[in-house]
């Protein structure tokens, strides 16, 4: 059973500072890597799906792999306050049923000093 | 983006009811989710559809909980009856392929007292 653990639990940067976020998992077999943000009281939003290892950006926003290390990290470039949310690691499994299944983390709470 | 509605935002109920959770998915979707979020815990999976079917449930998918999307309407779950450890909040999710990104909506609120 795939388990999934994010670090830190909150981290607070400075405006104009880059910050990361870690993500490891227990099985490197597993299918897709996604980036979730969910602002208090609101849906999750989706912010970068990666699938091989390597990097994908999307934005101010990227996502790198490393499926040996069982780690996929987040950075996001020229954090603003709006980005202030609860940030969510998901690993996806399609367990030959077509139909994806993401296990998450507990979540890394971003905050910005202005 | 594209928006996942679910109704009600929150719903108080006693132990023992029947209780229905209503999703209204992106439209021209085809997949949808259920997930469930217990205070303070990670969000977990409960249960994938497909085509009138259930595709894959996990554990926390108990006897009594169902799901359906009769005639295109809502993709609803039933809990039949409820328990205590039933409170939580639900987050539906719908995609279009089943690898495709799950946009979520904004979770409904269960409190069973």
């Amino acid at each position: 059973q795939q388990k999934v653990q994010q670090s830190p639990e909150s981290l607070t940067v400075s405006e104009g500072a880059m910050a990361s976020l870690n993500c490891t998992f227990s099985d490197g077999t597993s299918d897709n890597f996604r980036w979730y943000r969910q602002h208090s009281g609101k849906g999750l939003e989706m912010l970068v799906s990666i699938f091989s290892d390597g990097e994908k950006e999307e934005g101010r926003f990227t996502a790198h792999l490393n499926r040996a290390s069982l780690h996929v990290s987040l950075h996001i470039r020229e954090p603003q306050p709006s980005d202030s949310a609860v940030y969510l690691c998901a690993v996806g499994d399609l367990p030959g049923t077509g139909s994806n299944r993401l296990t998450f983390g507990k979540g890394t709470k971003f905050s910005l000093i202005p | 983006g594209p928006k996942v509605l679910q109704i009600p935002s929150h719903q108080i109920i006693d132990m023992g009811q029947m209780v229905t959770l209503n999703c209204d998915p992106v439209s021209n979707h085809l997949y949808f989710y259920w997930y469930k979020q217990i205070l303070g815990q990670q969000m977990e999976f409960l249960v994938n559809f497909y085509n009138g079917k259930v595709m894959e449930k996990s554990k926390l998918f108990k006897d009594q909980f169902s799901v359906e999307r009769p005639d295109g309407s809502y993709f609803t779950l039933k809990i039949q009856p409820t328990a205590l450890e039933d409170s939580a909040v639900y987050f539906c999710a719908s995609s279009d392929r089943g690898q495709d990104t799950q946009y979520f909506g904004p979770g409904t609120r269960l409190l069973v007292l």
